[in-house]
């Protein structure tokens, strides 16, 4: 199974600060179709999951233009350029390239 | 608009079964994939189980391999989880959520039925 490894795990960030949370894949991502099938899943406290990010940068309908996703092969980051408070909440990485489908550990982001 | 309820969570004792299922509205079920998603009091998430449009393309996560069953009834919008011999380990919060056609990713997620598994 391809593993997933997160850092950081937990990102205190002020108000109106960028955050920045990497995610590492134990082998590369690229499917044989091309596709990279990396994705950024935001957890509010007490939701559900939300899709955020897909295909490492393509932002899903409806999540502001403050989160960006980047990276290629095994290493990934996902920005948020400035924090706001809805913003608190677990992030996710996941891949799809692969079954099973795998998560990363998850990164705590509060505020400052 | 896109809507998935999960249903069917409770206690239950090792080694016993449980049916989850999950209803969708606002797309065209019979289109889309749909997975059941699992979270661990306090802890991160794990992906269980996808099944694809016509039912015959089914994928599931090592730790449930043998034990649990993801079906869908295309007249009725439904996707089923039926889980056998459920262990303490299986105690979680599941999701069902759909798939985001062709981008290989949960879009639309419930709020979860959870399950525990304790004597």
């Amino acid at each position: 199974d391809i593993v997933m490894t997160q850092t950081p795990l937990s990102s205190p960030v002020t108000l109106g600060q960028p955050a920045s949370i990497s995610c590492r894949s134990s082998q590369s991502l690229v499917h044989s179709d091309g596709n990279t099938y990396l994705s950024w899943l935001q957890q509010r406290p007490g939701q559900p999951p939300r899709l955020l990010i897909y295909k490492i940068s393509n932002r899903f309908s409806g999540v502001p233009d403050r989160f960006s996703g980047s990276g290629a092969g095994t290493d990934f980051t996902l920005k948020i350029s400035r924090v706001e408070a809805e913003d608190v909440g677990i992030y996710y990485c996941m891949q799809a390239t692969q079954f099973p489908w795998t998560f990363g550990q998850g990164t705590k982001v509060e505020i400052k | 608009q896109v809507q998935v309820v999960e249903s069917g969570g409770g206690v239950v004792q090792p080694g016993r079964s449980l049916r989850l299922s999950c209803a969708a509205s606002g797309f065209t079920f019979s289109s889309y994939g749909m997975h059941w998603v699992r979270q661990a009091p306090g802890k991160g998430l794990e992906w269980v189980a996808v099944i694809y449009y016509g039912g015959r393309n089914k994928y599931y996560a090592d730790s449930v391999k043998g034990r649990f069953t993801i079906s869908r009834d295309n007249s009725k919008n439904t996707v089923f989880l039926q889980m056998n011999s459920l262990r303490a380990e299986d105690t979680a919060v599941y999701y069902c959520a759909r798939d985001y056609d062709g981008n290989w990713v949960p879009d639309y997620w419930g709020q979860g039925t959870l399950v525990t598994v304790s004597s």
